[in-house]
Order: structure tokens, then C-alpha cells, then sequence
């Protein structure tokens, strides 16, 4: 059964900075999909980003980008320019064969003025 | 052009009581999956609804059923309520077919049991 780990329960970043996410999962499939989701404390899922396994290139969404790394099954998110507003919990998704979401445990990431 | 919807925001039930919770998928979606994401824990897939029919079931037992309507909008039941089923449950919304990948996630209810 597939997993998705993230091994940082909490993270700080002064605004304006740049700040890393990390996430490693398991699968045995080849063709699949990751997702980036921010859960702010009005506590809607809101889609962050979005990657596709065949695709080799890293997908990015303004100051939102990834770094999917295949073979190691790491998928970690940078964000840059850090605002107020990215505040929130991020959750690191796998959507398997049978269309459903494997969820982390999430990040809390914390914006410090 | 409206997002997924659900109903109610909160609810507060006791033990043993039965609760039905609504969503409405995004507009151009007909496939509907139930989350449950207990406080500060990722959510765990409950049930998949494409075509009127559960195409997908997660790891819970039979106390949580669900119906899609021909308007692609569902419904979650859970009957016998226990204090372990509080919980945000979260509907999220995609296109059935290829390239539906991407899960639109509603508002949540926010269900209590006392």
C-alpha cells in the first residue's frame, strides 16, 4: 500500500524568505499523481500544486514549485517570497490507481513578520 | 462558477444518533469523494461516488454509507454515532473521466459527538 510521509511537523520562515516542505512516499506504480494542499485555519483544502509522475520537469505556480525527485519518491514545495497569508497546514497528497487521496500528517508552517 | 458546496457547516449529535451531511460538486465534476480528517491529522478517504454508484471504498466499516443523486450531488450517513467519528469530513469534487485528476475540496462540516 502506498504511504506519504512528512517528516516536519512544524516549520518557521521570516516573511519574504524562501522555505522548503518535505515529502518522501512510497509506491510500487509507475504512473501516478502528487499534490500540495494548504489547509488555513478556515479549515478548507485548497490545491496548492500538482504533479505528474511521467512528467520530468517540476511543475511550478507562481511562487509555489516543486522538486520531484522520482527515483528517491521525494516531492518536497518551495515557497518563495513568504506572505503572511501562507500561513496554513500543508498536506502532501498521493492519488493511487483507485482514485483516491494518501494523505501526510501535514506541516504546520508558521510566517514570522 | 460555484465551488463544492456542503451542509451543514457544524453539527452536534450524541452517541448512537444518525447524521446526514450534503455536498455539491463543482460545476462540470460528477465524482464525489468523503474525507475524515480528525483534529490535527491528514484526512482518510471514506467512500468514492461516480455515476450514482460507490466506486471506492477506504478502510471504514458499514455504519458510513453514502448515495450519489443523478445532480452528481451526495450525501454522507453515519449511523450509530460514536464519540470516535468527531471529526472534519470533507467532500471533494473531480471529472470521472481522464484527466479528472485533481480533487476540489469543499468548506467541511464539522461534526461533534457528545
Amino acid at each position: 500500500a502506498q504511504t506519504v510521509t512528512q517528516s516536519q511537523p512544524e516549520m518557521s520562515v521570516q516573511e519574504a524568505e524562501t522555505v522548503t516542505l518535505s515529502c518522501t512516499y512510497d509506491t510500487s506504480e509507475s504512473d501516478y499523481y502528487l499534490f500540495w494542499y494548504k489547509q488555513p485555519p478556515s479549515r478548507q483544502m485548497i490545491l496548492v500544486i500538482r504533479q505528474e509522475a511521467y512528467k520530468q520537469q517540476n511543475a511550478t505556480e507562481n511562487r509555489f514549485s516543486v522538486n520531484f525527485q522520482k527515483a528517491a519518491k521525494s516531492f518536497s514545495l518551495k515557497i518563495s517570497d513568504s506572505q503572511l497569508g501562507d500561513a496554513a497546514m500543508y498536506f502532501c497528497a498521493y492519488l493511487d490507481s483507485n482514485y483516491q487521496l494518501i494523505w501526510g500528517a501535514g506541516t504546520k508552517l508558521i510566517i514570522k513578520p | 462558477d460555484a465551488g463544492v458546496t456542503q451542509s451543514p457547516t457544524h453539527l452536534i449529535k450524541t452517541r448512537g444518533q444518525q447524521v446526514t451531511l450534503r455536498c455539491s460538486p463543482k460545476s462540470g465534476h460528477d465524482t464525489v469523494s468523503w474525507y475524515q480528517q480528525a483534529l490535527g491529522q491528514g484526512p482518510q478517504f471514506i467512500f468514492q461516488y461516480y455515476e450514482e454508484e460507490e466506486r471506492q471504498r477506504g478502510n471504514f466499516p458499514d455504519r458510513f454509507s453514502g448515495h450519489q443523486f443523478p445532480n452528481y450531488s451526495s450525501e454522507l450517513n453515519v449511523n450509530a454515532l460514536l464519540l470516535g467519528d468527531s471529526a472534519l469530513y470533507l467532500c471533494a469534487s473531480t471529472r470521472g473521466g481522464s484527466g479528472g485528476y485533481t480533487q476540489y475540496f469543499g468548506p467541511g462540516t464539522r461534526l461533534t459527538v457528545l
